[in-house]
């Protein structure tokens, strides 16, 4: 089963926007993770934020994380043609060593 | 480079013939995984190993077996393919130091299974 779910799944916006994706779980976690595919190719880690941290920021990149929600969103500011490509979140859940992904969020960025 | 690396890359097959898809990583990293991805479903985990001579099944494990007999090397086993098993397939490592932490992602390998 899906443990994350990304929402929306696919995204269209404007160069020099921002884009706001969000993942929602199902239970408790260690850590929750974004990663970024460009169209089927290997997984890039992008940010990692704990489950004792509520927010977390990389160059143009901002993770929130609201443990009672049980959801995290990832914000890209001032977005660029190069942002485009698939977001996925991916959470441990405490106490395993599983790791699961959710479906992912298409990003589009229109020059 | 640091790098996880997979071979072969692409690969077409038909039913019931073995094959292995090789997986290896330069990092000297404990956990690595497999995972399969498929349209409209995600990354899903097949099997996951802590360390040497240590594996356990993911969420999708049916159909699959793996190895772990060096740390570099974790290579997938398909049996017996079927054609549900065509998809895409990735291997990720991590320093897991008490918890799976950024895991890094081979190239991929695309199977088709006739």
């Amino acid at each position: 089963s899906q443990q994350g779910e990304e929402d929306p799944q696919a995204l269209s916006i404007q160069e020099g926007e921002n884009a706001t994706m969000n993942c929602s779980y199902k239970t408790s976690i260690n850590n929750l993770q974004w990663y970024r595919q460009n169209s089927g190719r290997g997984l890039v880690h992008l940010i990692l934020i704990r489950s004792n941290e509520r927010e977390k920021h990389s160059g143009r990149l901002r993770v929130t994380l609201d443990t009672s929600k049980k959801s995290s969103s990832l914000l890209i500011t001032a977005s660029r043609a190069a942002d485009t490509a698939s977001y996925f979140c991916a959470t441990e859940p405490g106490g395993y060593q599983k790791v699961t992904f959710g479906t992912g969020t298409k990003l589009q960025v229109i020059p | 480079e640091a790098q996880v690396t997979q071979n072969p890359r692409y690969l077409i097959t038909v039913t019931g013939k073995k094959l292995t898809v090789t997986c290896s990583q330069n990092m000297n990293h404990e956990y690595m995984s497999w995972y399969r991805q498929d349209p409209g479903l995600g990354l899903r985990q097949i099997y996951y190993s802590m360390n040497v001579e240590v594996t356990d099944k993911g969420d999708v494990p049916e159909g699959y077996k793996v190895s772990r007999k060096e740390k570099r090397n974790f290579p997938l086993i398909l049996e017996s393919p079927s054609p549900n098993q065509t998809s895409l397939y990735f291997c990720a490592s991590s320093l897991r130091e008490g918890r799976v932490e950024t895991q890094y992602f081979g190239p991929g390998t695309r199977l088709l299974v006739l």
